[in-house]
């Protein structure tokens, strides 16, 4: 009974690095999430995707690219790493339709060097 | 578009007291409202949902909200704080643009 499960859990990088965060989900959902959490801003969305292929922008897109090339995986990639880009990431899964549960990882802590 | 105002960013209580944290939020649609708690390091778990039925929802370990469509607010409430209780809390609103929006966190301290 996985969830949704988030790797690496933690990882340090060097700025100018690149790297994948992966998201995958076993409940079959259609809508798929990524958040940065930092001090006193609570959770702000990077991109979403509301089905398999489909991606869109969120609140802090900038530095960040996605892919959903299958359902179950949500791929979260920096391409080229910076100081600013030091965070906690969250995945979140949901059903499709209004008023359902989303479901969280439990995060991945990323620091850039 | 939609937003959420948590009002406190932190709030003491002592134990056996009750606890009340603050939701104000804004939406164009009748949005969807949850209440999600973080412990220290790990990820988010639902504490409860309001989605157009009942206005007082009741979640897990005691915790309750009121939906108030006309001050709109959703503050949670507990009648007997825990020390298990100490989390961050957060206030979410889900409207028609099927995103998420999250209030800031409140930081939720219990006094022994």
């Amino acid at each position: 009974n996985a969830g949704v499960t988030q790797t690496p859990k933690f990882r340090v990088l060097k700025t100018g690095q690149s790297m994948t965060l992966l998201c995958a989900q076993d409940m079959n959902h259609e809508y798929m999430y990524w958040y940065r959490q930092d001090p006193g801003m609570g959770l702000r969305l990077i991109h979403y995707s509301v089905g398999e292929g489909t991606t869109a922008k969120g609140e802090v897109p900038d530095g960040y690219n996605v892919s959903r090339l299958k359902k179950q995986n949500f791929l979260l990639g920096l391409e080229s790493a910076a100081p600013s880009q030091t965070s906690v990431y969250f995945c979140a899964s949901a059903p499709g339709g209004e008023g359902n549960t989303i479901y969280f990882g439990e995060g991945s802590w990323l620091t850039v060097v | 578009a939609q937003s959420v105002t948590q009002l406190d960013s932190h709030v003491s209580v002592s134990e056996g007291t009750p606890v009340l944290l603050r939701c104000n939020y804004s939406s164009s649609y009748s949005p969807s409202l949850f209440w999600y708690v973080q412990h220290p390091n790990k990820g988010l778990q639902l504490l409860l949902k309001y989605t157009s039925a009942a206005t007082l929802v009741k979640g897990i370990n005691g915790f309750e909200a009121e939906f108030k469509k006309s001050e709109t607010s959703f503050h949670l409430t507990k009648p007997s704080a825990h020390m298990s209780d100490a989390a961050e809390y957060f206030c979410v609103v889900k409207g028609s643009a099927r995103q998420l929006t999250f209030g800031s966190g409140t930081q939720l301290t219990v006094l022994p």
